[in-house]
This record gives structure tokens, C-alpha cells and sequence, in this order.
């Protein structure tokens, strides 16, 4: 069980190229989270999925796009990347979603290691 | 959904020193949870209060919640050095909204 994990861990891109952030759970979760989180400073949240198929933005959305694949996987989408989004990038999931969750830990979010983001 | 702000924004201790954090918030919750975070890392959940509750315990941790104030503490007793991180407070609904967290210290 290896709880959530995120590809790549480290990522350094040129201002105006495009990647992708991975994240996948096998925890069987139904909702799946994208943070941002910049140097001395809490978590921004970027994207959200209360369940699969569903999507809704965070609080700081501009410049990104997200694919709740299946119930797993959740993706993050740069499509021109800024200097400014550079900061460590924390995907997170939780039981509790639309489509149901049950227990004393369905509110809890699991997070990721985080991917290290730097755009030139 | 709303945002946790914790208070204070720092703080600074000796190990074996109690440490206590505030949490405030604006609007009615359904639970609120107490994250850790340990430097560069992700977070880690401590535990989970939910509004009809006054006091809840998990080890050293001693968790508040005063829903007619809209604020909650989190106490940690005789902290020890790898206590050391930040920590963060949050209404548990779907638009979970971090806020800045207290950056907690323990000095060996």
C-alpha cells in the first residue's frame, strides 16, 4: 500500500514549456486535491475533485488544469509555465467525496511527498 | 469552505515545555483537523475534532474546540525536539483552505 505518491519529485522547466504533475492513491479515495506551497508560507489550494469526474477550482487556479483520470489518478497541468509557480507542489487524498465515505477517518487528507517545481 | 488561522505565527521553546496553538475561523464547521508539517514534507493529520465536541486527547496532544468562539487550540505537552514543525488548522469540508500555520520550535 503505497498510499499517495507523485511524479516527478523534482522538476526544473524553462518559462513557456508545459508539464504534467502526477499523482495517483490506492487507497481507494474519492476525493483528490492539488496544493502549492511557496517558501515559509501555508498551502494554496490549486485544483480539487470531490469524486470522479468532477473538478473544482481552488483558491489560486490561473495557469493550471486538471484530469481526474479515474478514481486514482489526478493530474496537474502547466500549460505555460511561470516563474512564478515555482514552489513545491502537494497532491493530497481523502475517503470522504460525493460519491460516499464512511468512518472516524473519512475527513482526513493523505498527502504526497510533493514535487519541487522551478521555472526559469 | 473556509480558512483556519492559526496564531501565533511563531513560537520558540525548551524541550519538555508545553506548546499551545489557536485556530480561529469564521463560519459553522462540521469538524476541524490539526495538520503537522515537518520541513519540505507533506502534511500529516493529528486528529480530528468535530463541532459537537469540547475536548478530545491523542497522546501529548490536547485538542480545544469553543464552537461559540469559533476557535480551537491545540496543546502540545512536554514537546520534544522532533516536534519541531509546522502546524496547520482546517474545516474538514471539501474546499479544505489552509492557512499560514504556526512554526513551532523545540530547543533541545
Amino acid at each position: 500500500n503505497a498510499g499517495v505518491t507523485q511524479t516527478p519529485k523534482f522538476q526544473v522547466l524553462k518559462t513557456g514549456q508545459s508539464m504534467t504533475l502526477q499523482c495517483a492513491q490506492d487507497m481507494n479515495h474519492n476525493s483528490m486535491y492539488w496544493y502549492r506551497q511557496d517558501p515559509g508560507m501555508g498551502l494554496r489550494l490549486i485544483y480539487y475533485s470531490a469524486s470522479e469526474g468532477t473538478t473544482d477550482k481552488g483558491e489560486v487556479p490561473n495557469g493550471y488544469n486538471v484530469s481526474r483520470l479515474n478514481k486514482r489518478e489526478f493530474s496537474l497541468r502547466l500549460e505555460s509555465a511561470a516563474p512564478s509557480q515555482t514552489s513545491v507542489y502537494f497532491c493530497a487524498s481523502r475517503p470522504a467525496g460525493l460519491a460516499g465515505g464512511r468512518g472516524p477517518l473519512t475527513h482526513t487528507q493523505y498527502f504526497g511527498p510533493g514535487t519541487r517545481l522551478t521555472v526559469l | 469552505s473556509q480558512q483556519g488561522e492559526e496564531d501565533p505565527q511563531a513560537l520558540s521553546i525548551q524541550e519538555g515545555e508545553n506548546a499551545t496553538m489557536n485556530c480561529s475561523y469564521k463560519t459553522s464547521i462540521n469538524n476541524l483537523q490539526w495538520y503537522r508539517q515537518n520541513s519540505g514534507r507533506g502534511l500529516v493529520h493529528l486528529i480530528l475534532i468535530r463541532s459537537n465536541e469540547r475536548e478530545k486527547h491523542s497522546g501529548r496532544l490536547r485538542v480545544t474546540l469553543d464552537t461559540s468562539k469559533k476557535s480551537s487550540s491545540l496543546l502540545i505537552t512536554a514537546s520534544r525536539a522532533a516536534d519541531t514543525a509546522s502546524y496547520f488548522c482546517v474545516e474538514g469540508g471539501f474546499k479544505t483552505i489552509f492557512g499560514a500555520g504556526t512554526r513551532l520550535f523545540v530547543k533541545a
